[in-house]
């Protein structure tokens, strides 16, 4: 059975950093793709990076790019998300996903229980 | 642009079947898209890989009331013998070189 179980959201301070972990498990994660999403309260999902499967393909939404670091670690099945310069519309549950196939450049077709990340003095 | 562009809301009535519709930008009708179905407090659930020729492949477990098809730019989900579990907000993502795209979704109510 397929496992995304995210953790490291929390409230942070506008301007301060914030690292996402995604653990893994019930499938090879180096075959495939890894993403983020996330649903900002009240609003609907909003793509925020992605990753190939060998970390030779990363994108990013133009909203986080800058300010944002995808990476995995294939030996401990981890996907992780490094968010700095945090800014209050930051504020959304972050979902990781797995991608179909070890490019990014397909759909996602299992998805976590997301962790919150609150940006607020 | 790549944008996908849903209805917000959508109604129909429990036992009843209902088509929801995802609309592809112009220049972008031949790609194929996946729907996802989000409950409230849930992670979202993937419910199938849409190809612009109707073709499509379900998620683990997706009952076969769940069903896709295409025409031109519009890509559909068709849910059948609604059940009151199906009431949820339902997505349209597709992707092109090194991005990913959601449309706003779709609220379904069950009646």
């Amino acid at each position: 059975e397929v496992q995304l179980v995210e953790s490291g959201g929390g409230l942070v301070q506008p301007g301060r950093s914030l690292r996402l972990s995604c653990a893994a498990s019930g499938f090879t994660f180096d075959d495939y793709a890894m993403h983020w999403v996330r649903q900002a309260p009240g609003k609907g999902l909003e793509w925020v990076s992605s990753v190939s499967w060998n970390s030779d393909t990363i994108g990013y939404a133009d909203s986080v790019k800058g300010r944002f670091t995808i990476s995995r670690d294939n030996a401990k099945n981890s996907l992780f998300l490094q968010m700095n310069s945090l800014r209050a519309e930051d504020t959304a549950l972050y979902y990781c996903a797995k991608g179909l196939f070890g490019s990014m450049n397909w759909g996602l077709d299992y998805w976590g229980q997301g962790t919150l990340v609150t940006v607020s003095s | 642009q790549l944008v996908l562009t849903q209805s917000p809301s959508a109604s129909a009535s429990l036992g009843a079947s209902v088509k929801l519709t995802c609309t592809l930008s112009s220049g972008h009708s031949d790609y194929a898209i996946a729907w996802h179905q989000k409950h409230p407090e849930k992670g979202p659930r993937y419910l199938m890989k849409l190809n612009s020729d109707g073709s499509h492949n379900k998620g683990d477990g997706i009952p076969d009331r769940f069903s896709g098809s295409s025409s031109g730019a519009e890509r559909y989900l068709t849910i059948s013998s609604l059940q009151s579990e199906d009431e949820a907000d339902y997505y349209c993502q597709t992707w092109d070189t090194d991005i990913h795209v959601f449309g706003g979704g779709t609220k379904l109510t069950v009646l």
